[in-house]
């Protein structure tokens, strides 16, 4: 079994529609939470960065994460075309060294516009 | 500020062959990691250099290896390839390696294992 897993879709919305990506995992040690996107034939980019539990916000992005339940999300409002991507989770511990994070496989979004 | 660059973008090998990567990090970033991505698997961890010294290695068959010179820059060699090697493979870069920071990728090598 995985340590964290991810349904990897895909996942096709309309535009201006709430998305809702999810993670779970098993590894009770994971302290900060990340997503990243990843745009086709690139690299991933830092999206958001969370440490331990709670809320966080940038714009039009919500992430969660609640560790009681293993569980974290992230939440598009008004999604764009433009937000079309892969979406990849990553944790690690606390003494792990940041360069190594564990990643969920990754949702394929697609946003029609 | 030019970012992680990685070469060769593509490359196509016969099984058996070996390959190198080469990974220039983000100027001043002195932790350089690697991660190969494959459809199912996701984003797997390989290792990480640090002051050309590998600090930590994830669950790879030995015929995966790399190193960094003094100036950051690393490479990564697979030998003696086999078809389940073909993948994208990612380097990453960092300012320090203990303190909680972004993770900078670059675009990838995408190999693919005749």
């Amino acid at each position: 079994q995985k340590e964290v897993e991810q349904d990897p879709g895909p996942l096709s919305v309309p535009e201006g529609a709430i998305v809702s990506l999810n993670c779970t995992y098993s590894n009770s040690a994971f302290q900060y939470f990340m997503w990243y996107r990843q745009y086709s034939r690139k690299g991933p980019e830092l999206l958001m960065y969370t440490y331990s539990s709670g809320n966080k916000e940038d714009g039009r992005f919500t992430a969660q994460v609640d560790k009681s339940s293993k569980y974290i999300s992230l939440f598009i409002r008004d999604s764009q075309p433009s937000d079309s991507a892969t979406y990849l989770c990553a944790m690690r511990a606390e003494e792990t060294s940041g360069s190594r994070l564990t990643f969920g496989e990754g949702t394929q979004l697609t946003v029609n516009p | 500020k030019a970012g992680v660059t990685q070469t060769p973008r593509y490359l196509i090998k016969t099984r058996g062959q070996q390959v190198t990567l080469s990974c220039s990090p983000i100027s001043g970033h002195r932790s350089v990691s690697w991660y190969q991505q494959t459809p199912g698997q996701g984003l797997q961890f390989l290792f990480e250099y640090f002051s050309e010294t590998q600090r930590n290695k994830g669950n790879f068959p030995g015929r995966f290896s790399g190193r960094q010179f003094s100036n950051s820059r690393s490479e990564m060699n697979v030998s003696t390839l086999e078809l389940g090697d073909s993948a994208l493979y990612l380097c990453a870069s960092r300012a320090l390696q203990f303190i909680a920071g972004e993770l900078f990728f670059g675009e990838g090598s995408r190999l693919t294992v005749l």
